[in-house]
């Protein structure tokens, strides 16, 4: 299967950390990304992860794959109002670098 | 380079009627892509080329929806005839091959009444 999946809400306090989380069911995929969309504009990459990795940080950006479970997570520290947006988790495949598969996109809400 | 350029930004048409959008990628990008969005389904990757020539357009949902490339610099997308349950918001986005980002374009909102 090729589905990538995503809860479809999440809420959090200004100032607390996020979790985004993606299942995902190829274990041959070989990039992993976290894309973010706001209101009315396209998808803009926020970060990615090669499969050998297990962690990469990115300033407030953390994040992890457990390539076992087929899991992969976003951590956002010190989540601030302007994070609110929709958050898709996206694989390619080998040979296919280009063909980037989508998950259903994480709604992020903040609250001030 | 001013980004991925999409137009119209908002189309409304009639059921039956053609509808065409347009998408100027990243100069120097040889891969376009085109997604639809809607809350149902998501965002679905409808076909992409690259140099110009189709590569996969699986995900094109019927006979009524086309794509073209005729240089490096244009692509559209056509529905002929437009339906209600195409409105969606479509999404043109480019990558390079040397980097598999792919820039996406502001996006054009389609509402088929």
């Amino acid at each position: 299967g090729e589905d990538v999946e995503q809860s479809l809400f999440l809420s959090v306090r200004e100032g607390d950390s996020s979790v985004i989380n993606c299942t995902y069911t190829d274990s041959s995929s070989t990039y992993l990304y976290w894309y973010k969309q706001e209101p009315g504009a396209g998808l803009q990459l926020l970060t990615y992860i090669f499969s050998n990795m297990d962690m990469k940080q990115d300033q407030r950006l953390t994040v992890l794959l457990n390539k076992k479970d087929k899991h992969l997570s976003l951590r956002i520290a010190d989540t601030q109002t302007g994070d609110s947006a929709i958050y898709f988790c996206a694989e390619t495949k080998p040979g296919g670098y280009q063909k980037v598969t989508f998950g259903t996109g994480t709604k992020l809400q903040v609250i001030p | 380079d001013a980004g991925v350029i999409q137009s119209p930004r908002h189309e409304v048409t009639e059921m039956g009627q053609e509808v065409t959008l347009r998408c100027k990628p990243i100069s120097g990008h040889d891969y376009l892509f085109w997604y639809r969005q809607t809350m149902m389904r998501g965002l679905e990757l409808l076909i992409y080329f690259n140099n110009n020539v189709p590569i996969d357009d699986s995900g094109m949902p019927e006979d009524r929806f086309s794509a073209k490339m005729p240089n490096a610099s244009f692509s559209t997308l056509k529905i002929q005839p437009s339906e209600p349950r195409d409105s969606a918001v479509y999404f043109c986005a480019s990558s390079s091959t040397e980097n598999t980002e792919a820039f996406f374009g502001q996006g054009t909102r389609l509402t088929v009444v």
